[in-house]
């Protein structure tokens, strides 16, 4: 089963509007990754932050975590066209091993108007 | 460097065939996951190999299986296909042994089985 759900399932907005996006978590966690993906091909990763980490910025993006709350929520600001996409939430339990094992959320779809 | 390659890119079978789908990692990486995304069930992880060893897999049928060789590259075969096995097979590599780290995923395969 998935270890995240995703809020909003879709979201639709113009260009040079804030797109954001939320996802909870149900165990503890290592670390909390988020990925693109365009168009049913490969995921494309954007920014990991680590269980002691509470904000991560990377370009427009910003990651928050809130380990209390089991969730994390990704803001793109200024969003284009081009971040159409859906973008995905994925966790590294403890019980993973250690191992490359990713635990997925449903995903977001989003939807850039010009 | 060249990015993670997947073939092939398409694929379609008959119930009850096998398939072996493949993927080279990033040069140097070592540790190859693969994932099965549908639209019903999300990215479920399947299986991870570091160092041609499966150190963990996800919660599926003994009719999915893999390996590694020596120079990375993995394979996975899925035997008696089934309906429900349609899905983009996702392949990812990073150099590193943990999941504390981003993971480079490659486009996919798009298997259909009718």
């Amino acid at each position: 089963s998935q270890q995240g759900e995703e809020d909003p399932q879709a979201l639709s907005i113009q260009e040079g509007e804030n797109a954001t996006m939320n996802c909870s978590y149900k165990t503890s966690i290592n670390n909390l990754q988020w990925y693109r993906q365009n168009s049913g091909r490969g995921l494309v990763h954007l920014i990991l932050i680590r269980s002691n980490e509470r904000e991560k910025h990377s370009g427009r993006l910003r990651v928050t975590l809130d380990t209390s709350k089991k969730s994390s929520s990704l803001l793109i600001t200024a969003s284009r066209a081009a971040d159409t996409a859906s973008y995905f939430c994925a966790t590294d339990p403890p019980l993973s091993g250690g191992y490359n094992k990713l635990i997925f959320g449903a995903g977001t779809r989003l939807a850039v108007h010009p | 460097k060249a990015g993670v390659t997947q073939t092939p890119r398409y694929l379609i079978k008959t119930r009850g065939q096998q398939v072996t789908l493949s993927c080279s990692p990033i040069s140097g990486h070592r540790s190859v996951s693969w994932y099965q995304q549908t639209p019903g069930q999300g990215l479920q992880f399947l299986f991870e190999y570091f160092s041609e060893t499966q150190r963990n897999k996800g919660n599926f049928p003994g009719r999915f299986s893999g390996r590694q060789f020596s120079n990375s590259r993995s394979e996975m075969n899925v035997s008696t296909l089934e309906l429900g096995d349609s899905a983009l097979y996702l392949c990812a590599s990073s150099f590193r042994r943990t999941s504390s780290y981003e993971q480079y995923f490659g486009p996919g395969t798009r298997l259909t089985v009718t």
